[in-house]
């Protein structure tokens, strides 16, 4: 069974720009979230997707968003790209709230 | 005071030792834990997941928590080479939101 696919896996942007990040989740699993990992902060719980509804979101600021689609896959958009936006973007899924999660490889974006 | 603590480390044992990994909480309503492998530049590996208090084993690592303390604990015997990553806990009060620590980063030296 395929497990969560992030794409891209690299990216470097410019200040000012946008990105948007994609993740396939394990098939079958309709709830998708995302993580923000960092050095300095660890890893920081961005958002919650379950059937195409956002249920959690973590303490970001509002140029972070997200959707979930009809066939569970997820994706997320920063906007306005500061220096501080570098890091690991680590999407994870779950069968359903309340079960284990699953986390992709992680997409890598640096901002310069 | 962050809501989960866990040494960053980094923590260096040779070959074969046995490994302690811990992490403290503050949050009384965490009641799922787990913790995660990460390798250089991968994604968290689930290791093992332990919903309230006890103890849990599976081959070489046990995962114990304490509730009472506020406090989880990952063992690792026979450590190997393959072994080296960096360890996170994560736990949660609903199964979702999780709140991770810092993560140690473990070297196991042959």
């Amino acid at each position: 069974k395929a497990g969560v696919t992030q794409t891209p896996r690299y990216l470097i942007k410019t200040r000012g720009q946008q990105v948007t990040l994609s993740c396939s989740p394990i098939s079958g699993h309709r709830s998708v979230s995302w993580y923000q990992q960092t050095p300095g902060q660890g890893l920081q719980f961005l958002f919650e997707y379950f059937s195409e509804t956002q249920r959690n979101k973590g303490n970001f600021p509002g140029r972070f968003s997200g959707r979930q689609f009809s066939n569970s896959r997820s994706e997320m958009n920063v906007s306005t790209l500061e220096l501080g936006d570098s890091a690991l973007y680590l999407c994870a899924s779950t069968a359903s709230p309340g079960n284990t999660i699953y986390f992709g490889e992680g997409s890598w974006l640096t901002v310069v | 005071q962050k809501e989960v603590e866990q040494d960053p480390g980094p923590l260096s044992v040779p070959e074969g030792a046995i490994v302690s990994l811990n992490c403290t909480y503050s949050n009384s309503a965490f009641q799922y834990f787990m913790w995660y492998r990460q390798y250089s530049r991968k994604g968290p590996e689930l290791l093992m997941y332990t919903y309230s208090s006890g103890n849990k084993e599976d081959g070489r690592f046990t995962a114990q928590v304490d509730k009472s303390s506020k406090y989880i604990s990952l063992f690792i015997r026979d450590s190997q080479p393959s072994d080296s990553a960096t360890y996170l806990c994560a736990m949660s009060a609903n199964n979702n939101d999780m709140r991770f620590g810092a993560g140690t980063r473990l070297t196991v030296k042959p």
